[in-house]
């Protein structure tokens, strides 16, 4: 197992243009977070699955904003109709509520940049 | 709501000296954990270290340990014989409860420069 993985690493887009970001997890974890960072700060929750359902959701995460994880595997972060704010890192993290009190383990990120 | 606080935007030591990073966090819970995080350049975030809390003694990981103190909602973090591999972004981290799936709330971060 290679840990969290994230596709792509680093995407350029134009504004008003959709993007779609891919999350593996670490295979056999239930739990599944996105988080949004922007340079110098930390992480900010966006919204987590157990499984395939979406349990939570953060004021954050705007209706341009779309989260899936079809058969509780993968997960996509969808933005659509970008805007110059949306441009962050956006973190994958995965963790096992069968393991140590749900240690999330973090991807290494997808780069975003609006033009 | 928890909240957590790094007051240290930046910290900087030289190589083999100790440093420590400060980090206070709210709680109304009286059983959680508490994690210190590490975020290399243009690398993944990587777990350090892991407190509980309802264990008075304070966690110790090869050269990283914290001072835990509940009752002020303390968490620093001390790193011996610090390293040039130690430079890096850390941030302190509270899992919520199960209710909200245990996210993590970070603090701002502290960016720890490491000179040779």
């Amino acid at each position: 197992d290679t840990g969290v993985s994230q596709n792509p690493r680093h995407k350029i887009t134009k504004r008003g243009q959709n993007v779609t970001f891919r999350c593996d997890p670490i295979s056999e974890h239930n739990r599944l977070y996105w988080y949004r960072q922007t340079l110098g700060q930390g992480p900010e929750f966006l919204t987590y699955f157990q499984n395939e359902a979406q349990l939570e959701k953060s004021r954050l995460l705007s209706d341009r904003f779309s989260a899936e994880r079809p058969k509780g595997s993968f997960s996509t972060l969808e933005i659509q109709r970008t805007e110059q704010g949306d441009s962050a890192m956006y973190l994958c993290a995965s963790s096992s509520d069968l393991q140590f009190k749900n240690i999330q383990y973090f991807g290494a990120g997808t780069r975003l940049s609006v033009l | 709501a928890q909240t957590v606080t790094q007051s240290q935007p930046e910290m900087s030591v030289q190589e083999a000296e100790t440093v420590t990073l400060s980090c206070t966090y709210d709680t109304s819970e009286s059983d959680y954990y508490l994690f210190w995080y590490k975020q290399p350049p243009s690398r993944q975030m990587i777990l350090v270290i892991r407190q509980e809390a309802y264990k008075q003694q304070n966690a110790t990981e090869n050269r990283f340990s914290v001072n835990f103190q509940k009752a002020a909602k303390s968490f620093s973090l001390k790193i011996s014989d610090s390293q040039l591999g130690d430079a890096a972004m850390y941030f302190c981290a509270y899992p919520g409860g199960e209710t909200s799936g245990s996210r993590l709330t970070f603090g701002e971060g502290t960016q720890l420069t490491v000179n040779p």
